[in-house]
């Protein structure tokens, strides 16, 4: 079956400027998260959306950067005002947190969005 | 501190060798522990979990130490097709948030 999309792959933008990165989860998972990962690091946690709220937003940098996920599928991370250090590739993830507890939900990554700020 | 922590390498090896990553978590009260995969310029993939008393498939081993707050990854009989950043995570303590390590790259070569 199809896996998360994520779109556009590339995005660059210059200094100041607004953009939103969309992400369509794997039919029927319930949870999705955002993720950065900038260059030579791991990936860092932004936000998890559990539905349609956000269930978990202690990622987020600051208030330059805002996600939604209206309809419960589709999520669109928006960030204002750019700045250079917001380089990097933006990474999505779902899971369908219905295993019980103690199981691991698996998180399925996006291909991701680069992002560079000129 | 970072929470999850582990050599970047790169770990250069030829074909058939035996290479172990290791990795140490600041959390005790982490519960769940992962190795994800990452191809170049790709996105991460769940490579196994690690569990307490240890887990093998095929030629990956992977250990967990609580007391010592450490996990490992073992890969016997190296292939080519093993080059690729290996991504330390660690599933943050009642959430469902990854945290994850820089990665350690590894390179096969012929």
């Amino acid at each position: 079956g199809a896996g998360v999309s994520q779109t556009p792959s590339n995005k660059v933008t210059e200094k100041g400027k607004y953009v939103e990165l969309r992400c369509d989860p794997i039919s029927g998972h319930t949870a999705l998260y955002w993720y950065r990962q900038s260059l030579g690091q791991g990936p860092e946690f932004l936000i998890y959306f559990q539905g349609t709220g956000a269930a978990d937003d202690s990622g987020l940098p600051n208030d330059r950067f805002f996600a939604v996920r209206p309809e419960g599928s589709v999520s669109t991370l928006k960030i204002q005002r750019t700045e250079r250090g917001d380089s990097a590739v933006y990474l999505c993830a779902s899971s369908d947190p219905t295993r019980g507890p103690g199981s691991y939900n698996e998180q399925f990554f996006g291909p991701g969005t680069r992002l560079t700020v000129l | 501190r970072k929470e999850v922590e582990q050599d970047p390498g790169p770990f250069n090896v030829p074909e058939g060798a035996t290479v172990a990553f290791n990795c140490t978590y600041s959390n005790s009260a982490s519960q769940s522990f992962f190795w994800y995969r990452q191809d170049c310029r790709k996105e991460p993939k769940l490579l196994m979990s690690v569990y307490s008393s240890g887990n093998e498939d095929g030629r990956f081993t992977a250990q967990l130490n609580r007391a010592s707050q450490y996990i490992s990854l073992l890969i016997r009989d190296s292939k080519l097709s093993d080059s690729a950043t290996y991504l330390c995570v660690v599933l943050s303590y009642n959430t469902d948030k990854l945290i994850f390590g820089t990665g350690t790259r590894l390179q096969v070569f012929p």
